[in-house]
């Protein structure tokens, strides 16, 4: 099955910086690829995802890239804010029936 | 428009009781996924069913883990003769096409086995 590994595990950055969060996937035939922020003690939300057809997408402070050849895609966060302080999870999915997720990124933002 | 619902939000057991977990997903959803999370840990599918189908169950543990989703009321998840390693948070997450679309998760329901 398919393997999502991300980095890093642990992440602090001073407001008004960026934070990049990193993931790996070893199936070629994914071709979905979320990212959810979870606080604690509630549910992960979705905050952005991206198909395998595109190579970038952005929202506001918050993009995705993916790189296919490579097997990798990465969330980036422009201008973080202390209510970005969450743990994030990559997530991979072939058929959609299930997402692989990542180990989770803590993210702290220092105001 | 509601999310998706669960209940009981915290659940304790003791060792050999069962658990019964809900799940309601958003209006409009008929494809439900089941999954745990341990505690500083990812999350790790168990279960995917759309009603009254089990469509992938390659991540439930073959024994004592079972669920449903009948035509009728909400999806439930049982775990009979719980042990301490079944305390997690038990997330269900629904969709309204099967495929790549996107699942909504429920607040979850946090099991503690004494």
């Amino acid at each position: 099955g398919e393997n999502v590994e991300q980095h890093p595990s642990t992440l602090s950055v001073q407001e008004g910086d960026s934070a990049v969060i990193k993931c790996t996937y070893s199936d070629s035939a994914s071709n979905y690829f979320p990212w959810y922020k979870q606080e604690l003690g509630k549910r992960p939300q979705l905050i952005i995802d991206i198909r395998s057809n595109v190579g970038e997408k952005k929202d506001q402070r918050i993009a995705v890239t993916l790189n296919k050849t490579a097997k990798h895609f990465s969330l980036h966060i422009t201008e973080t804010q202390p209510e970005d302080s969450a743990v994030y999870f990559c997530a991979a999915s072939i058929t959609g029936n299930q997402f692989y997720f990542g180990t989770g990124t803590s993210l702290t933002v220092i105001p | 428009n509601a999310g998706v619902m669960q209940n009981p939000r915290h659940l304790v057991r003791r060792r050999g009781q069962e658990a019964r977990l809900r799940c309601s997903p958003m209006k409009g959803h008929s494809h439900v996924y089941w999954y745990r999370q341990l505690p500083e840990e990812g999350l790790k599918f168990m279960v995917y069913l759309q009603k009254e189908n089990i469509i992938d169950e390659s991540g439930m543990p073959k024994e004592r883990f079972s669920a449903e989703f009948p035509k009728e009321g909400p999806s439930i998840l049982r775990i009979q003769q719980v042990v301490r390693g079944d305390s997690a948070a038990y997330f269900c997450a629904s969709s309204l096409r099967p495929g790549t679309d996107t699942q909504y998760f429920g607040p979850g329901t946090r099991l503690t086995v004494l």
